[in-house]
């Protein structure tokens, strides 16, 4: 199993500003994952953070407005950049169970913008 | 495209068995999955079918026809804890570790 941690738990935000979330791992992974999930909603994939290489984003996602960082194998960023009222969400990050296929998520981080 | 199916929500009766369907259509797949989400918590996993069949997890199973795109979450015994968001999702859609999720079954469970 994986237990990760994510600050802040929750921030309030006002538009146009930006957001830098942080996921710790207590175990080395290869991948980690960045998802956001509307209340009530399903989880959305934004990106996948490989150590050494820039994320790869899905589609509707761009490096410009969520940043990522994933300086080693136990740790990585997210920033919601230029915030708007739309952009209010849980952000969660994940890792993949040594051998797979479970995920581990983090507890998330309640944003919102207003 | 990728889409998941699955009901928006369910109701059952605790003690009683209660089935969550999801059909899917993605161009890859590796395995179906099944998450549970309690209102303010984190997913977690519940089970994992990567062949046709059915896996039993204690109260919990899970079936996979990959010939057909579905999958169900089985139920027993239900308690009032069971009451939580369901998520089916499926493994490798673009790669072996990318899993994209379902739009969730939100199940209510009745004294």
């Amino acid at each position: 199993s994986a237990v990760i941690s994510q600050k802040p738990s929750r921030d309030i935000c006002q538009r146009g500003t930006s957001l830098t979330i942080q996921c710790q791992v207590d175990s080395q992974v290869t991948m980690m994952f960045w998802y956001r999930q509307q209340p009530g909603q399903s989880l959305t994939l934004i990106a996948t953070a490989n150590q050494g290489s820039e994320a790869t984003y899905e589609s509707g996602f761009v490096i410009d407005k969520f940043p990522i960082s994933r300086p080693n194998l136990t740790f990585s960023t997210l920033t919601v950049s230029n915030m708007s009222p739309e952009d209010s969400s849980i952000y969660l990050c994940s890792v993949e169970g040594a051998g797979g296929p479970e995920q581990f998520f983090g507890p998330g981080t309640r944003l919102t913008v207003l | 495209g990728q889409s998941l199916e699955q009901p928006s929500e369910v109701t059952a009766v605790e003690g009683a068995i209660v089935q969550i369907n999801c059909t899917y259509q993605t161009s890859g797949f590796y395995g179906l999955s099944w998450y549970q989400q309690h209102d303010g918590g984190a997913p977690t996993f519940l089970s994992y079918n990567a062949l046709d069949g059915l896996e039993e997890t204690g109260r919990f199973s899970s079936f996979l026809s990959r010939s057909d795109s579905y999958g169900y979450l089985l139920l027993q015994e239900l308690q009032m804890k069971d009451s939580a968001s369901y998520f089916c999702a499926v493994r490798g859609y673009s790669s072996a570790s990318k899993i994209i999720f379902g739009s969730g079954t939100r199940l209510s469970i009745r004294p």
